[in-house]
């Protein structure tokens, strides 16, 4: 399907576990992202990648590891997973960084972290 | 600091009825605002995006309207459906990209429930 999808949908996890969310775009997007989203905040960014094999942080990088060996993927790590963890996370990717470039969001993945 | 601030928080209408949704923000430099619809269990989808010439914008039943000088935007829904009930959020750049990032300020949303 085309798109961008993530997965799982949901993962309950305990703590101190490792867990990597999945991101799958098929628009060949040079640019992806991470964005958690919890009440009372807006989305806020976790990494980003301007390509294959470039990523850089965003606003909340602690606790996270994202890598991109093909510009299809963006998978997303947390090392050993923190109830201050749990939230909804979304994917999102964008064909450029020009003024009126739209990002594209996945379905998110719910994580809860016991 | 870069802020996007959305008025009210939530809100109820009838089915049928108008509706406008506020956005402020702090955010410099500035180069454009955009408008996002989130669905409940969905990722944000974008309605509208606005440059700072650009006054009023339209996207079917929604117009979004844009005053650079006073920092305001603002989402007006007309002629509500049950089919509008989801959050809207405003998003702005958040200034000059470095290395090439997008990266956008988002408001925490109005959350919009459209009832019988």
């Amino acid at each position: 399907d085309a798109g961008i999808t993530q997965s799982p949908r949901y993962k309950i996890t305990e703590t101190g576990r490792q867990v990597t969310l999945m991101c799958h775009q098929t628009w060949s997007h040079s640019y992806m992202f991470w964005y958690r989203q919890d009440l009372g905040h807006g989305l806020r960014l976790i990494y980003y990648s301007a390509a294959a094999d470039i990523t850089d942080k965003g606003e909340v990088p602690d606790g996270y590891v994202v890598s991109r060996s093909k510009t299809e993927n963006f998978p997303l790590t947390l090392e050993s997973a923190t109830r201050s963890q749990t939230s909804v996370y979304f994917c999102a990717s964008s064909e450029s960084t020009g003024s009126k470039n739209i990002q594209y969001f996945g379905a998110g993945t719910r994580l809860s972290v016991l | 600091k870069n802020q996007v601030e959305q008025s009210p928080q939530s809100l109820i209408i009838l089915e049928g009825k108008n509706c406008t949704l506020q956005c402020n923000y702090t955010v410099s430099p500035f180069s454009n605002l955009r408008w996002y619809k989130q669905d409940t269990g969905r990722g944000p989808v974008s309605l509208t995006i606005m440059t700072f010439s650009e006054n009023t914008k339209s996207n079917g039943r929604y117009t979004a309207t844009l005053d650079a000088d006073t920092k305001q935007s603002s989402l007006h829904i007309t002629a509500s459906q049950l089919s509008d009930s989801a959050s809207y959020i405003c998003v702005v750049p958040g200034g000059t990209p470095t290395g090439g990032g997008n990266k956008l300020t988002f408001g925490t949303g109005t959350q919009l429930k459209v009832e019988l």
